[in-house]
């Protein structure tokens, strides 16, 4: 079955760049699916951050669209987060996903999810 | 903007959790409901507004279209304590918090 996997460092100082990577398996990522970010600040609910497709489409959240950017290793089955200038505000739970871009554009599965502190 | 009610549902095993979720606009049937415990991942329930996910059990279930929309659970079980969100492909709802006890 399809399996997803947050990477990254669990902590960023604010003002630099938190970086994330997702790993894919049972799944080719140039299959037709978005994939996507979705962040959860502690104690808060769920927020779309982006979605990026092997075709080389992104869409983004306007409240991140001028510091996001998404993109793919298809060699590695891979996709990536990129979030500049860094603030506490960006302190939260990062969950990776596939989109099946139907209907509702639902998100299925999930990986388990890797936290991000901000903080000097 | 989805807007979801109540904010939190205390019940009791074995009774009915209705849990509602209205969208600002019409959406036609597109919405998914997911269930969320601590620590843990978000989990596809429904999707399209009634279909169920692989896996999920008969006894949740999703109905409505346009802009109002509702997941109901039967014959709730203590595992069902979780946190519900109600998601339109960037949008989610804040989330309704079901409690069993």
């Amino acid at each position: 079955q399809v399996q997803l996997q947050e990477s990254g460092p669990g902590l960023v100082k604010p003002s630099e760049t938190l970086s994330l990577t997702c790993t894919v398996s049972g799944q080719s990522i140039s299959s037709d699916y978005y994939w996507v970010w979705v962040r959860q600040p502690p104690g808060k609910g769920l927020e779309w951050i982006g979605s990026v497709h092997h075709n080389g489409k992104t869409y983004y959240d306007r409240s991140v669209k001028s510091r996001v950017a998404m993109s793919l290793d298809t060699s590695k089955n891979q996709f990536f987060l990129r979030l500049t200038s860094a603030t506490a505000a960006d302190t939260a739970m990062y969950f990776c996903a596939r989109l099946t871009e139907r209907g509702s554009n639902w998100f299925d599965p999930w990986g388990q999810g890797t936290l991000v502190t901000v903080s000097s | 903007v989805l807007t979801q009610s109540p904010g939190t549902l205390t019940l009791s095993p074995g009774e009915r959790a209705t849990l509602s979720c209205r969208a600002s606009q019409a959406i036609s049937d597109y919405l998914a409901w997911y269930q969320q415990k601590p620590g843990q991942a978000p989990r596809l329930l429904i999707y399209d507004a009634s279909s169920r996910a692989a896996g999920i059990p008969d006894r949740f279930s999703g109905s409505g279209s346009g802009t109002d929309f509702t997941l109901t659970i039967s014959r709730l079980e203590p595992e069902d304590s979780a946190v519900y969100y109600c998601q339109q492909y960037g949008y989610f709802g804040q989330g309704t918090k079901l409690e069993i006890k």
